[in-house]
């Protein structure tokens, strides 16, 4: 079956530690996106990308990379600068940008 | 630039009831109009979609809703509402040249 996997689905980190989620989709979508979700603030852009070796920032980018080598994989790195990662981190996909996105299970961060 | 916006952020209604979660959006060009729904802990779902066409559209789970571009809103509705229909659910738009915007969401309760 075609979809969007995200792992780990539970992350704990140190703080002062960089952790990378993964995002890996089947359904051969050039556009790939991550969001972070805090309650009562909804889906948040954190970077987007369009197709393979470009990738822009979304709203809250600071403290965040990514990379997107292969066109089925959009790998996100919390780094030490993000001073509040503890949150719930969403991957989808779109085949276009007129087209619907299809959502990971969602990897939830918790500092520790 | 287009943006979501979600009235109420949080909607009780009572089991049998009418459910009504309203969403407006701006665009500047012709929109593509999406609902999503959440469960706890997990990625979002495609509930419906409007692109061109028929502007009433209908959904899984017996969900629908309407364009109406005089008011530049999609309303989401279902005549009866069900406990399993508990959950948060997001508008969101985009179009041809531009990326997909979420609104802030709404947690539909449903009341016994």
């Amino acid at each position: 079956d075609g979809g969007i996997t995200q792992s780990p689905k539970y992350l704990f980190r140190k703080e002062g530690q960089n952790v990378t989620l993964s995002c890996e989709q089947n359904l051969n979508h050039d556009a790939m996106y991550w969001y972070r979700q805090d309650p009562g603030q909804g889906l948040r852009l954190i970077y987007y990308s369009q197709i393979v070796n470009d990738f822009q920032k979304g709203d809250i980018a600071e403290g965040y990379s990514v990379s997107r080598e292969k066109k089925e994989s959009f790998p996100l790195t919390v780094t030490s600068a993000q001073k509040n990662p503890t949150a719930f981190y969403l991957c989808a996909s779109t085949r276009s940008f007129d087209s619907e996105a299809f959502f990971g299970q969602g990897t939830r961060l918790t500092v520790v | 630039a287009q943006s979501v916006t979600q009235l109420g952020s949080h909607v009780s209604v009572s089991e049998g009831a009418l459910v009504l979660l309203r969403c407006n959006y701006s665009s500047s060009v012709p929109p593509y109009l999406f609902w999503y729904v959440q469960y706890p802990n997990q990625g979002l779902q495609l509930l419906l979609k409007y692109t061109t066409g028929a502007t009433l559209v209908k959904g899984i789970n017996g969900f629908e809703a309407e364009f109406k571009k005089s008011e530049t809103s999609f309303h989401l509705t279902k005549p009866s509402a069900h406990m399993s229909d508990a959950a948060e659910y997001f508008c969101a738009v985009t179009n041809r040249d531009d990326k997909i915007i979420f609104g802030k969401g709404t947690r539909l309760h449903i009341l016994p």
